[in-house]
Protein backbone atom coordinates (compact mmCIF):
# COMPACT_ATOMS: atom_id res chain seq x y z
CA UNK A 1 0.00 0.00 0.00
CA UNK A 2 0.13 3.65 0.12
CA UNK A 3 3.33 5.07 2.46
CA UNK A 4 3.61 8.92 3.08
CA UNK A 5 6.47 10.57 4.93
CA UNK A 6 6.06 14.39 5.77
CA UNK A 7 8.81 16.56 7.01
CA UNK A 8 9.33 18.13 9.15
CA UNK A 9 7.28 17.75 11.62
CA UNK A 10 7.57 21.23 13.22
CA UNK A 11 8.19 24.61 11.35
CA UNK A 12 8.78 27.78 12.96
CA UNK A 13 9.40 30.80 11.16
CA UNK A 14 9.12 34.68 11.04
CA UNK A 15 5.91 36.81 9.71
CA UNK A 16 6.63 37.43 5.82
CA UNK A 17 9.07 34.57 5.78
CA UNK A 18 8.23 31.57 3.84
CA UNK A 19 7.46 28.13 4.43
CA UNK A 20 8.18 24.78 3.20
CA UNK A 21 6.58 21.33 3.87
CA UNK A 22 8.00 18.12 1.68
CA UNK A 23 6.18 14.57 0.96
CA UNK A 24 7.28 11.73 -0.21
CA UNK A 25 5.03 9.00 -1.47
CA UNK A 26 5.86 5.26 -2.29
CA UNK A 27 3.17 3.87 -4.98
CA UNK A 28 3.59 5.40 -8.50
CA UNK A 29 0.24 5.18 -8.96
CA UNK A 30 -1.19 7.46 -6.92
CA UNK A 31 -2.34 10.68 -8.82
CA UNK A 32 -3.78 12.82 -6.45
CA UNK A 33 -2.17 14.74 -3.83
CA UNK A 34 -4.33 17.13 -1.82
CA UNK A 35 -2.81 19.49 1.19
CA UNK A 36 -4.82 20.09 4.35
CA UNK A 37 -5.10 22.67 7.09
CA UNK A 38 -5.89 21.54 10.53
CA UNK A 39 -6.38 24.67 12.98
CA UNK A 40 -6.50 23.80 16.78
CA UNK A 41 -9.47 21.61 17.72
CA UNK A 42 -10.95 21.92 14.16
CA UNK A 43 -11.99 19.57 11.66
CA UNK A 44 -8.90 19.34 8.43
CA UNK A 45 -9.40 21.88 5.72
CA UNK A 46 -8.80 20.81 2.22
CA UNK A 47 -6.50 24.24 0.81
CA UNK A 48 -4.83 23.05 -1.93
CA UNK A 49 -4.22 20.13 -4.57
CA UNK A 50 -2.38 19.06 -7.52
CA UNK A 51 -2.82 16.16 -9.87
CA UNK A 52 -0.34 13.81 -11.81
CA UNK A 53 -0.72 15.80 -14.75
CA UNK A 54 1.07 18.99 -13.94
CA UNK A 55 4.06 20.00 -11.94
CA UNK A 56 2.83 22.98 -9.76
CA UNK A 57 -0.22 24.68 -9.08
CA UNK A 58 -0.33 27.85 -7.31
CA UNK A 59 -3.46 29.95 -5.14
CA UNK A 60 -2.49 33.17 -4.23
CA UNK A 61 0.10 33.01 -1.09
CA UNK A 62 0.12 29.10 -1.27
CA UNK A 63 2.10 26.67 -4.27
CA UNK A 64 2.23 22.85 -4.34
CA UNK A 65 4.89 21.43 -6.78
CA UNK A 66 4.91 17.93 -7.37
CA UNK A 67 7.89 15.55 -9.15
CA UNK A 68 6.46 12.76 -10.29
CA UNK A 69 9.54 11.19 -10.65
CA UNK A 70 11.21 11.50 -7.60
CA UNK A 71 7.76 10.97 -6.08
CA UNK A 72 7.52 13.65 -3.96
CA UNK A 73 5.29 16.42 -3.35
CA UNK A 74 5.77 20.14 -1.37
CA UNK A 75 3.66 22.83 -0.04
CA UNK A 76 4.78 26.45 -0.68
CA UNK A 77 3.56 29.32 2.07
CA UNK A 78 4.77 32.57 0.78
CA UNK A 79 4.92 35.98 3.37
CA UNK A 80 3.85 33.97 6.01
CA UNK A 81 1.17 35.15 8.11
CA UNK A 82 0.18 34.60 12.38
CA UNK A 83 -3.22 33.09 11.12
CA UNK A 84 -1.30 30.73 9.00
CA UNK A 85 -0.55 28.93 11.96
CA UNK A 86 -1.50 25.37 11.92
CA UNK A 87 -0.87 21.35 11.73
CA UNK A 88 -0.34 20.88 7.74
CA UNK A 89 -1.25 17.70 6.43
CA UNK A 90 -0.13 16.21 3.16
CA UNK A 91 -2.17 13.36 1.35
CA UNK A 92 -1.96 10.96 -1.40
CA UNK A 93 -4.20 8.39 -3.31
CA UNK A 94 -5.08 7.27 -6.88
CA UNK A 95 -8.19 8.67 -7.54
CA UNK A 96 -10.41 6.85 -9.76
CA UNK A 97 -9.59 3.17 -8.95
CA UNK A 98 -10.22 0.26 -6.29
CA UNK A 99 -8.54 2.37 -3.88
CA UNK A 100 -12.18 4.01 -3.30
CA UNK A 101 -10.85 7.50 -2.34
CA UNK A 102 -8.64 5.94 0.58
CA UNK A 103 -6.17 9.03 1.16
CA UNK A 104 -2.54 8.13 3.03
CA UNK A 105 -1.85 10.86 5.22
CA UNK A 106 1.47 12.01 6.65
CA UNK A 107 2.38 12.40 10.15
CA UNK A 108 1.63 16.30 10.12
CA UNK A 109 3.76 19.27 10.24
CA UNK A 110 3.21 21.96 12.88
CA UNK A 111 3.53 25.65 11.59
CA UNK A 112 4.23 28.36 14.10
CA UNK A 113 4.54 32.24 12.54
CA UNK A 114 5.87 34.70 14.98
CA UNK A 115 4.70 38.01 14.47
CA UNK B 1 -20.80 21.72 -2.52
CA UNK B 2 -21.66 18.76 0.22
CA UNK B 3 -22.36 20.06 3.50
CA UNK B 4 -21.43 17.43 6.81
CA UNK B 5 -22.90 17.03 9.92
CA UNK B 6 -21.65 15.07 12.82
CA UNK B 7 -23.02 14.84 16.33
CA UNK B 8 -22.76 14.89 19.37
CA UNK B 9 -19.72 17.24 18.91
CA UNK B 10 -18.88 16.16 22.49
CA UNK B 11 -18.99 13.32 24.30
CA UNK B 12 -17.45 12.48 27.62
CA UNK B 13 -18.50 8.32 28.16
CA UNK B 14 -17.64 5.86 30.66
CA UNK B 15 -15.32 2.71 29.91
CA UNK B 16 -17.30 -0.15 29.34
CA UNK B 17 -20.41 1.84 28.06
CA UNK B 18 -22.09 1.80 24.24
CA UNK B 19 -21.10 4.63 21.54
CA UNK B 20 -23.15 5.85 18.73
CA UNK B 21 -21.75 8.14 16.67
CA UNK B 22 -23.90 9.84 13.30
CA UNK B 23 -22.71 11.19 10.18
CA UNK B 24 -24.97 13.29 7.61
CA UNK B 25 -24.27 14.63 4.15
CA UNK B 26 -26.38 17.11 2.48
CA UNK B 27 -25.85 18.54 -0.98
CA UNK B 28 -24.09 15.11 -3.37
CA UNK B 29 -25.33 11.61 -3.72
CA UNK B 30 -23.99 8.31 -4.05
CA UNK B 31 -20.75 9.37 -1.45
CA UNK B 32 -17.86 7.30 -0.53
CA UNK B 33 -17.87 7.81 3.38
CA UNK B 34 -15.44 7.68 5.78
CA UNK B 35 -14.34 7.65 9.31
CA UNK B 36 -11.04 8.61 11.11
CA UNK B 37 -9.41 9.01 14.38
CA UNK B 38 -7.16 10.87 15.34
CA UNK B 39 -5.60 11.21 19.27
CA UNK B 40 -3.89 14.14 20.50
CA UNK B 41 -1.83 15.80 18.82
CA UNK B 42 -1.59 12.95 16.43
CA UNK B 43 -2.40 12.06 12.71
CA UNK B 44 -5.28 10.72 11.03
CA UNK B 45 -6.26 6.90 11.29
CA UNK B 46 -8.91 5.16 8.83
CA UNK B 47 -10.93 3.43 11.08
CA UNK B 48 -13.79 2.69 8.11
CA UNK B 49 -14.94 3.50 4.47
CA UNK B 50 -17.94 2.68 2.55
CA UNK B 51 -18.86 2.66 -0.76
CA UNK B 52 -22.29 2.55 -0.39
CA UNK B 53 -24.96 1.35 1.52
CA UNK B 54 -24.66 -1.34 3.73
CA UNK B 55 -21.14 -1.71 1.99
CA UNK B 56 -18.60 -1.15 4.47
CA UNK B 57 -15.06 -1.58 4.90
CA UNK B 58 -12.50 -2.05 7.99
CA UNK B 59 -9.06 -0.48 8.24
CA UNK B 60 -7.95 -1.60 11.62
CA UNK B 61 -9.31 -4.14 13.88
CA UNK B 62 -11.29 -2.55 16.90
CA UNK B 63 -13.50 -2.91 18.96
CA UNK B 64 -15.50 -0.13 17.22
CA UNK B 65 -17.97 -1.00 14.05
CA UNK B 66 -19.54 0.97 11.10
CA UNK B 67 -22.86 0.98 9.23
CA UNK B 68 -24.45 3.34 6.60
CA UNK B 69 -28.22 2.53 6.85
CA UNK B 70 -29.13 5.33 3.86
CA UNK B 71 -26.81 6.45 1.36
CA UNK B 72 -25.69 9.85 3.24
CA UNK B 73 -26.04 8.19 6.48
CA UNK B 74 -22.77 6.79 8.24
CA UNK B 75 -22.72 5.45 12.10
CA UNK B 76 -19.79 4.70 14.28
CA UNK B 77 -20.57 2.58 17.51
CA UNK B 78 -18.95 0.48 20.01
CA UNK B 79 -20.75 -2.01 22.26
CA UNK B 80 -18.06 -1.51 25.08
CA UNK B 81 -15.91 1.76 25.10
CA UNK B 82 -12.24 1.57 26.23
CA UNK B 83 -10.19 4.46 27.37
CA UNK B 84 -7.83 3.98 24.29
CA UNK B 85 -10.89 4.89 22.14
CA UNK B 86 -10.94 8.41 23.36
CA UNK B 87 -10.11 10.93 20.53
CA UNK B 88 -11.28 13.07 17.61
CA UNK B 89 -13.69 11.33 15.56
CA UNK B 90 -14.44 12.65 11.45
CA UNK B 91 -16.10 11.88 9.20
CA UNK B 92 -15.38 12.47 5.82
CA UNK B 93 -17.03 12.60 2.48
CA UNK B 94 -16.08 12.40 -1.23
CA UNK B 95 -17.85 12.43 -4.52
CA UNK B 96 -18.12 8.86 -6.05
CA UNK B 97 -19.64 7.48 -8.69
CA UNK B 98 -20.45 3.55 -8.27
CA UNK B 99 -17.60 3.48 -5.42
CA UNK B 100 -14.74 5.17 -7.63
CA UNK B 101 -13.94 8.54 -6.67
CA UNK B 102 -13.47 10.61 -9.76
CA UNK B 103 -12.25 13.91 -8.20
CA UNK B 104 -10.34 12.89 -5.29
CA UNK B 105 -11.69 15.64 -3.13
CA UNK B 106 -12.46 14.79 0.27
CA UNK B 107 -14.54 16.95 2.52
CA UNK B 108 -14.66 16.36 6.19
CA UNK B 109 -17.09 16.74 9.20
CA UNK B 110 -17.06 19.31 11.98
CA UNK B 111 -16.07 16.19 14.68
CA UNK B 112 -17.23 14.45 17.39
CA UNK B 113 -14.51 14.68 20.63
CA UNK B 114 -14.85 11.53 22.59
CA UNK B 115 -13.02 11.36 26.20
CA UNK B 116 -13.41 8.08 27.60
CA UNK B 117 -13.33 8.01 31.28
Amino acid sequence: GENVEQHPSTLSVQEGDSAVIKCTYSDSASNYFPWYKQELGKRPQLIIDIRSNVGEKKDQRIAVTLNKTAKHFSLHITETQPEDSAVYFCAATFAGGTSYGKLTFGQGTILTVHP
Amino acid sequence: SQTIHQWPATLVQPVGSPLSLECTVEGTSNPNLYWYRQAAGRGLQLLFYSIGIDQISSEVPQNLSASRPQDRQFILSSKKLLLSDSGFYLCASTEGTSGFPQKGEQFFGPGTRLTVL
